[in-house]
């Protein structure tokens, strides 16, 4: 079955970095474009950023565009998330997330891994 | 840049009701709307997507409908597992979720 497992969260100073990872199995990883949302603590979902299905085309929300990168290994399924400069408000469960859209730009999120807690305090 | 508004924030209803929750969008967004529910410590379920089309494995008593700027998500036969939060999300544009809907047992 499909299966997503984050890991790389932790507790971090303001401006600090973190990375984040996602291994997928279950299904063919380099055929589908990846997300990454966020929640912090009691509050809703907030998109994060998005790569397509072979990397070439990376969008990020505002908030963290400059300060975060994705990427992705289609030889590891593996999707990244590459945090600088963090900041206080960046505190939250990051999840990944695949899209249900075959090789296309952004759709429905149809499976979504645990999410790992990052904490940004000092 | 679009926005999306969902309504009620909360909600108390009882089980073997019907409810409804609305979301609406700042500008048409076609029918690229999803639907998603999320319980405590868990990670969001996808329910509807394309405004309509319920995923599999979801049950029937879920259904979306709408396209443009308004739409809803119906519940019928509320059963005990459906108090969750639910939130919508676009993706005629850069994705975006709305602010949730908080469902409890009345």
């Amino acid at each position: 079955q499909m299966q997503l497992v984050e890991s790389g969260g932790g507790v971090v100073q303001p401006g600090g970095s973190l990375r984040l990872s996602c291994k997928a199995s279950g299904f063919t990883f380099s055929n589908y474009g990846m997300h990454w949302v966020r929640q912090a603590p009691g509050k809703g979902l907030e998109w994060v950023t998005f790569i397509r299905y072979d990397g070439v085309n990376k969008y990020y929300a505002d908030f963290v565009k400059g300060r975060f990168t994705i990427s992705r290994d289609n030889s590891e399924n593996t999707l990244y998330l590459q945090m600088n400069r963090l900041r206080p408000e960046d505190t939250a469960v990051y999840f990944c997330a695949k899209d249900r859209r075959y090789q296309v730009l952004w759709g429905p999120l149809d499976y979504w891994g645990q999410g790992t807690l990052v904490t940004v305090s000092s | 840049a679009i926005q999306l508004t969902q309504s009620p924030s909360s909600l108390s209803a009882s089980v073997g009701d019907t409810v409804t929750i609305t979301c609406r969008a700042s500008q048409g967004i076609r029918s690229a709307l999803a639907w998603y529910q999320q319980k405590p410590g868990k990670p969001p379920n996808l329910l509807i997507y394309d405004a309509s089309s319920l995923e599999s494995g979801v049950p029937s008593r879920f259904s979306g409908s709408g396209s443009g700027t308004d739409f809803t998500l119906t519940i019928s036969s509320l059963q005990p597992e459906d108090f969750a939060t639910y939130y919508c999300q676009q993706f005629n544009s850069y994705p975006l979720f709305g602010q949730g809907t908080k469902l409890e047992i009345k």
